[in-house]
């Protein structure tokens, strides 16, 4: 059983096109996340939602859209795609946010990663 | 600014010999620092975390350590083995996500 499944894995589109990646985890987990791994394997948050309700949204263009429509599913819409969106996107999920006040950690699991490539 | 910096990019070692990687930061205060393990075109695996009050973290042959005062944490593979050879990433806590260092990519040679 895969605990955390993203589709598809690999995406090759032109520039200015809209796409999807879908995201579904299996794990009973409230959290879940969108990172993006670029060419250099640095891997950075997007966002994150904790019950269907978005907590993180780091500096990310708005022509990329999450849209979590229960627990188990994160998906990531992304408008008028760029050259430099290119780049492998993970999803992940965790039981839930980590909190240092509240001693809570957010071990993750990840998706096996969508490569984009925008041409 | 906030950096996590992993030492070398690549490290090759002979099978059976310890690997140690290390994690620094600046201008954090993590209060737990987790290990992850990426193998070539997957998805990052969690191996290990250790928290703030923890000085050190085993699980089978992996060691890891945390000294919040060198901002610092080490990571040991010990007896290595050719199937250990993939990249290590490290990450912090960092206020409701986690932030990750770009890793280190070790070979073990059998």
């Amino acid at each position: 059983d895969t605990a955390v499944s993203q589709t598809p894995k690999y995406l090759v589109t032109q520039m200015g096109n809209d796409k999807s990646i879908k995201c579904e985890q299996n794990l009973g987990h409230d959290t879940m996340y969108w990172y993006k791994q670029d060419s250099k394997k640095f891997l950075k948050i997007m966002f994150s939602y904790n019950n269907k309700e978005l907590i993180i949204n780091e500096t990310v263009p708005n022509r990329f859209s999450p849209k979590s429509p229960d627990k188990a599913h994160l998906n990531l819409h992304i408008n008028s795609l760029e050259l430099g969106d290119s780049a492998v996107y993970f999803c992940a999920s965790s039981q839930e946010p980590g909190s240092a006040t509240s001693g809570r950690t957010d071990t993750q699991y990840f998706g096996p990663g969508t490569r984009l490539t925008v041409l | 600014s906030q950096k996590i910096e992993q030492n070398s990019e690549a490290l090759n070692i002979q099978e059976g010999k310890t690997a140690t990687l290390t994690c620094n930061y600046t201008n954090y205060s993590p209060a737990y620092l987790q290990w992850y393990r990426q193998d070539p075109g997957r998805g990052p695996v969690f191996l290990l975390l250790i928290r703030e009050n923890e000085k050190e973290k085993r699980k089978e042959r992996l060691k890891v350590t945390f000294d919040t005062t060198l901002k610092q944490s080490l990571f040991h593979i010990t007896a290595s083995q050719p199937a250990d050879s993939a990249t290590y990433l490290c990450a912090l806590d960092n206020d409701y996500k986690l932030s990750f260092g770009a890793g280190t990519t070790v070979t073990v040679r059998a």
